[in-house]
């Protein structure tokens, strides 16, 4: 079935960079996306990249794919504390009008001032 | 704020109540979802509609039924529900086909007591 897998936690200092992991099952998934959840809020789409791209950059956001391995990362540069939510990868499955995702179990990024 | 809308944001109810979760969106989109989370657990997918008409259901007990009368609207009604229920139930919303972008509300945190 579906597998998407994320680690769990990450902990860097304002001003690094972080990077956040994914890895997924499907081949056949067209999209993957990463979403942002903040305490007590829902989820909030950062970006997403199409899977016949490599890669896409969006201000501090870096998105890298790797079709071959099926892995993804996030890579935030100049991390600030605001940045310090739950990072989800998630890959879009089925067709048609309906697009369902299948997310990863989230990757909780602290960042310590 | 993303367009989507859910209420009530916190419900606690004992395992015999019956209580409905209410999500809208004026986005004009045509499919509709409802997603479980759980606490160290990945989101799950739960209902899926698209112009109203269910389109996936993932094997979700019968104590969780899905009612969505338009577009616009999408209710999660409980009845009989377990301690193990108690989670954040997310609605989202997201125009036609793969690759759009997925709205989600800011969920209903249930408490079955």
């Amino acid at each position: 079935g579906e597998d998407v897998e994320q680690s769990l936690f990450l902990s860097v200092r304002e001003g690094d960079s972080s990077v956040i992991n994914c890895t997924y099952t499907d081949s056949s998934s067209t999209y993957l996306y990463w979403y942002k959840q903040e305490p007590g809020a829902g989820l909030q789409l950062l970006t997403y990249i199409f899977s016949n791209m490599d890669m896409k950059q969006d201000q501090r956001l870096t998105v890298l794919l790797n079709k071959k391995d099926k892995h993804l990362s996030l890579r935030i540069a100049d991390t600030q504390t605001g940045d310090s939510a739950i990072y989800f990868c998630a890959e879009s499955m089925g067709g048609g009008a309906t697009n369902k995702l299948i997310f990863g179990t989230g990757t909780l990024l602290a960042v310590q001032p | 704020e993303t367009g989507v809308t859910q209420t009530p944001r916190h419900l606690v109810m004992g395992m015999t109540n019956k209580k409905s979760l209410k999500c809208e969106q004026h986005l004009g989109h045509n499919a509709m979802y409802w997603y479980k989370q759980s606490a160290k657990k990945p989101l799950e997918l739960m209902f899926v509609y698209n112009f109203k008409e269910q389109t996936e259901n993932n094997s979700v007990p019968s104590r969780f039924s899905p009612e969505c009368p338009n577009s616009s609207h999408l209710f999660l009604h409980l009845h009989t529900l377990q301690p193990e229920d108690s989670a954040l139930y997310l609605c989202a919303s997201s125009p036609p086909g793969r690759g759009t972008e997925a709205f989600f509300g800011q969920g209903t945190r249930l408490t079955v007591v």
